[in-house]
């Protein structure tokens, strides 16, 4: 298993601001991800981070929006930046460990004014 | 491309009772895996029970089994003697293996929220 703590647990921010969203894994994992989830929707993926790489963003997402570092195996930021009331969402970030299981930060929520 | 499908937006059950959540997926894949996560109101994402495809043994973790129909595409959740611990919305999620660099990606569902009533 893997113990993820992503910081911070919420935050209420003003539109056109910048927050960094931090997580940090207990053990060292190849692939981290983040994950968007909208208001009473389901989890839609953002982008794959790896280590030593450009992070990998889906379709819907670009790196200046959501710059994204890995500066090593065990951490991992995400930024979202010019924020705007759409972006009012709860992030998590995940490592997927060998054996093939997800496990998930405890989110952070997140509100723009 | 694979999707997910969670039918049942909201279920209720009563406490000790059993209730059953479904799923269905399409993929062309023949193997994969397949997942139930749980979210509580705390957010946390926590893994309930994971199936691999090349399996025909339903997954079983204590209160928690699967149905796993694969020519249905089919992957039910069953919890037994439902706890108020329980309540939280469930995901089904597929993962096609190897999970290698940019090619796949967990999908998840819309959700189920379960209620246990005392």
């Amino acid at each position: 298993s893997a113990v993820i703590s992503q910081k911070p647990s919420r935050d209420i921010c003003q539109r056109g601001t910048s927050l960094t969203i931090q997580c940090q894994v207990d053990s060292q994992v190849t692939m981290m991800f983040w994950y968007r989830q909208q208001p009473g929707q389901s989890l839609t993926l953002i982008a794959t981070a790896n280590q030593g790489s450009e992070a990998t963003y889906e379709s819907g997402f670009v790196i200046d929006k959501f710059p994204i570092s890995r500066p090593n195996l065990t951490f991992s930021t995400l930024t979202v930046s010019n924020m705007s009331p759409e972006d009012s969402s709860i992030y998590l970030c995940s490592v997927e460990t060998v054996n093939t299981e997800a496990f998930f930060g405890q989110g952070t929520r997140l509100t723009v004014v | 491309a694979q999707t997910v499908t969670q039918s049942q937006p909201e279920m209720s059950v009563q406490e000790a009772e059993t209730v059953t959540l479904s799923c269905t997926y399409d993929t062309s894949e023949n193997n994969y895996y397949l997942f139930w996560y749980k979210q509580p109101p705390s957010r946390q994402m926590i893994l309930v029970i994971r199936q691999e495809a090349y399996k025909q043994q339903n997954a079983t973790e204590n209160r928690f089994s699967v149905n796993f129909q694969k020519a249905a595409k089919s992957f039910s959740l069953k919890i037994s003697d439902s706890q108020l611990g329980d309540t939280a919305m469930y995901f089904c999620a597929f993962m096609k293996p190897p999970r290698s660099y940019n090619t796949d990606k967990l999908i998840f569902g819309t959700g189920t929220r379960l209620q246990v009533f005392p």
